[in-house]
Order: C-alpha cells, then sequence, then structure tokens
C-alpha cells in the first residue's frame, strides 16, 4: 500500500447524508486520483488532481466533490446526490518512472475504504 | 464498455500450473500495464510493456503485446497458492492524458 492512507477502512452511512473519505500520501507525488470499484468489477475514475488547487471530473462524477488544498491530502465526499454509493473506493497516487526507453506513469494505491449505505 | 476488458474473468488452477490472463483494448496506447489486488486492499504495480515492445518477462510473469490485435497477456509461471489475488490491466492511452485506464479484472485461485 505504499505511502498512502485511506480511512476510515469501513465507513456505514445513513441514506440522505454526506460522507467524507480521507486520503492522504507521503510520497511527494503531484496527482491523485480517486477510483470506485463495484463487487467483481474494475475500477473506475471518479475524479482525479495534477496539481493542487485543481481537480478534473473523471467517468463517473456524479454526486460526488473533491477538494485538493494541499499536495498530500485530497478527501472525497460522497454526497447524497449519489444513489447508489455503496462500493469500495481507492485513491492512488501518481509518479513519472525515469527508465531506458522513456518515462512512464505508475500509480500506488492505498488500501481502500468500503462504504456501505444503510 | 472499459478500454481494457480482460478474459477470463475467472480462472481457478492447481499449484505449480501456468496461469494466462489476456487483456484487449480499443484505442492506441503509450503502454499497458498489470496490477494485482489482493481481496479487499489495494492494486499493486507488477509489469509494464511499452507499445513498442512484445514481449517482458519480470521473475514468474511473462507479459506479451500485440498492438496489431490490440491486446496483451501476462502469464504466471509455476503458480502459488500465493498468487491468489484479482489480475488488471490498465491502459495509459495517448489521448487521455495522464490517465490509466482499467480493465474489469481476471480472478486467480490458486489451489494448494
Amino acid at each position: 500500500d505504499g505511502g498512502i492512507t485511506q480511512s476510515p477502512k469501513y465507513l456505514f452511512r445513513k441514506e440522505g447524508q454526506n460522507v467524507t473519505l480521507s486520503c492522504e500520501q507521503n510520497l511527494n507525488h503531484d496527482a491523485m486520483y480517486w477510483y470506485r470499484q463495484d463487487p467483481g468489477q474494475g475500477l473506475r475514475l471518479i475524479y482525479y488532481s495534477q496539481i493542487v488547487n485543481d481537480f478534473q471530473k473523471g467517468d463517473i462524477a456524479e454526486g460526488y466533490s473533491v477538494s485538493r488544498e494541499k499536495k498530500e491530502s485530497f478527501p472525497l465526499t460522497v454526497t447524497s446526490a449519489q444513489k447508489n454509493p455503496t462500493a469500495f473506493y481507492l485513491c492512488a497516487s501518481r509518479t513519472t518512472v525515469g527508465l531506458a526507453g522513456g518515462p512512464y506513469n505508475e500509480q500506488f494505491f492505498g488500501p481502500g475504504t468500503r462504504l456501505t449505505v444503510l | 464498455s472499459q478500454q481494457g476488458e480482460e478474459d477470463p474473468q475467472a480462472l481457478s488452477i492447481q499449484e505449480g500450473e501456468n496461469a494466462t490472463m489476456n487483456c484487449s483494448y480499443k484505442t492506441s496506447i503509450n503502454n499497458l500495464q498489470w496490477y494485482r489486488q489482493n481481496s479487499g486492499r489495494g492494486l499493486v504495480h507488477l509489469i509494464l510493456i511499452r507499445s513498442n515492445e512484445r514481449e517482458k518477462h519480470s521473475g514468474r510473469l511473462r507479459v506479451t503485446l500485440d498492438t496489431s490485435k490490440k491486446s496483451s497477456s501476462l502469464l504466471i509461471t509455476a503458480s502459488r497458492a500465493a498468487d491468489t489475488a484479482s489480475y488488471f490491466c490498465a491502459t495509459d492511452r495517448k489521448a487521455a492524458g495522464n490517465k490509466l485506464t482499467f480493465g474489469g479484472g481476471t480472478r486467480v485461485l490458486v489451489k494448494p
């Protein structure tokens, strides 16, 4: 799980409530990402941020919001507008690795937060 | 559908056997990466293959890439029970900036 922490590990929410998932990294990476994973499925991109004070919508941003006030932190808020929020949420940061043949982007993932709506 | 689609969705093998999984994609890529996910955990980077490469090896892992067919395969040789996990391909597309697009994954069960 590298130098990325997510909290809490498990989160329960009542319908109609907003909840915020924490993601912190000490890897000094500029870019950070939030993904959603449903059971037995792949990852879908919610939001990403390539630099402090800037972020972009991913493929499934509706019902979610983010902020990037510090390089180390990229919290995700799941709002009441998200109709089916029960899922596993993964945060990642990105570094550029220099190799013979040219650099490439590699993502490092946190351990995830499992959100359940009651 | 997603950029990366994997098959099979699930694979069950005996320890010592080889495990092969495939990934297909739709648009031009800079590189293709494979990640591993243990149950309920984050993903871990395994290996990368660039668009101008055809085969890469890393320990018991062998990755191939066929850009004409827009497909890649991951082979795990001499599998161990500890290889039980989900494996995802991720494409770094030329038109997608600095984002990776993940496939649906292959769940591998290695029975002791």
